[in-house]
């Protein structure tokens, strides 16, 4: 059973903080990885992707991927009030990567 | 350049009946992804269209089935509805190919009573 686990929070950081989102998946063969913003009531809404060990930056955010111990996560700097919002992991779980597990998603608020 | 579409936004439907959604993906893509998100089980990849082909499929009984068409547009079709399918379905459009990001549409709502 191919699985992404997230802490569910929440997350409660102060606006201007850097919020660190965590994410472990369990299929050692998985070669994309991305993560989702979704607002309630929205649909995810895609922000990062990442595919190679490393970090990945665009703008506020960077994305880290370390395959040896299968683990990625995202950190969000000088958090925003409107950065309010659950945060879901996914990982491919198959060659053509159109068949993606989600973790839980992490809740996470930001306080002005 | 425009976003996935789905229709209806909103359903309400009775146990035992049927129903079919649908999903218009981004111009350009011909894969389209189906997804169902509940509070218990979060999101759930049910089943992948490509050039009209089922390419992959989820862990999801027989009732739940799709078909694409020529123009990439794809509809899912849930029959013997159950309270259980109450939920959110979210169709996701993508290239198929590097780098594999999928993009959501809106999502329709289906409550089931």
């Amino acid at each position: 059973q191919k699985e992404v686990e997230q802490n569910s929070g929440p997350l409660s950081v102060p606006e201007g903080a850097i919020a660190s989102l965590n994410c472990t998946y369990s299929d050692r063969v998985s070669q994309s990885f991305f993560w989702y913003r979704q607002y309630s009531g929205k649909s995810p809404e895609l922000i990062m992707s990442i595919y190679s060990n490393g970090d990945k930056e665009d703008g506020r955010f960077t994305a880290q991927l370390n395959k040896a111990s299968q683990y990625v996560s995202l950190l969000i700097r000088d958090s925003q009030p409107s950065d309010s919002a659950t945060y879901l992991c996914a990982v491919t779980s198959n060659q053509a990567g159109t068949a993606l597990i989600f973790g839980k998603g992490t809740t996470l608020s930001v306080s002005s | 350049k425009a976003g996935v579409t789905q229709t209806p936004r909103y359903l309400i439907k009775t146990r035992g009946q049927q129903v079919t959604l649908s999903c218009s993906p981004i111009s350009g893509h011909r894969s389209v992804s189906w997804y169902q998100q509940t509070p218990g089980q979060g999101l759930q990849f049910l089943f992948e269209y490509f050039s009209e082909t089922q390419r992959n499929k989820g862990n999801f009984p027989g009732r739940f089935s799709g078909r694409q068409f020529s123009n990439s547009r794809s509809e899912m079709n849930v029959s013997t509805l159950e309270l259980g399918d109450s939920a959110l379905y979210l169709c996701a459009s993508s290239y198929r190919q590097d780098p594999y990001e999928q993009y959501f549409g809106p999502g329709t709502r289906l409550t089931v009573t």
